[in-house]
């Protein structure tokens, strides 16, 4: 079975400033997705991020991007130049072998303040 | 990516009642899953619904009471039957495409 581990539970941060989100994962499967979602109040899951575990160059997107240590299974999570709208909840989720279901972390409640 | 319509976006039931969630998506989706996300906590699967065959659900989820539906590949409904206080959680609904979730806009429910 999969497993999403996530150890910070709340993180904060100064706007512009730089964060970073830990996430581990644990798995058998050889083929698989990691993900970082983001919930704001609004309660819509949005796609942040996203990393195929074959490709050993790490994600990026603008201000977001990913250190994906396969060999130490482990995918954080760095927000550059933090902006208020970046506060929301963060999940790291995973998804491996030929079901697709997602396995979610407990999330990571971030506030970036004024 | 295929927008997923998700209704109602909250509601309040008595204990003992039924609630009927509804997700719709704009094209047509092989796959589709429901969520729960209990106050404070993460996303759990409930099932995933597949078009012309039974729902598949997790452990700790049964099809009397979550029953599902997937008439057509745009179309899943959740029932969250005889709800007691436990029950009040988000809902979600969400779709495959290319190995990417795409999510509904989660319903919101409170049982008194």
């Amino acid at each position: 079975a999969q497993t999403v581990t996530q150890s910070q539970p709340e993180m904060s941060v100064q706007e512009a400033e730089t964060v970073t989100l830990s996430c581990t994962y644990d798995t058998s499967e050889s083929n698989y997705y990691l993900f970082w979602y983001k919930q704001p109040p609004s309660r819509q899951m949005i796609l942040v991020i996203r990393q195929e575990a074959y490709k050993q160059q790490n994600a990026t997107e603008n201000r977001f991007s990913v250190n994906f240590q396969k060999a130490a299974k482990s995918f954080s999570l760095k927000i550059s130049d933090s902006q208020l709208g970046d506060t929301a909840m963060y999940f790291c989720a995973f998804t491996g072998g030929s079901n697709y279901k997602l396995t979610f972390g407990k999330g990571t409640l971030l506030t970036v303040n004024p | 990516s295929a927008v997923i319509s998700q209704k109602p976006s909250r509601d309040i039931c008595q204990r003992g009642t039924s609630l009927t969630i509804q997700c719709q998506v704009d094209s047509q989706v092989t796959m589709m899953f429901w969520y729960r996300q209990q106050p404070g906590q993460s996303l759990t699967l409930i099932a995933t619904a597949n078009q012309g065959s039974e729902a598949t659900y997790e452990s700790g989820f049964v099809i009397d009471k979550f029953p599902i539906s997937r008439p057509n590949l745009t179309f899943s409904t959740l029932t969250v039957s005889n709800m007691s206080p436990e029950d009040s959680s988000i809902y979600l609904c969400s779709h495959l495409m290319n190995t990417e979730a795409f999510f509904g806009q989660g319903t919101r429910l409170t049982v008194v």
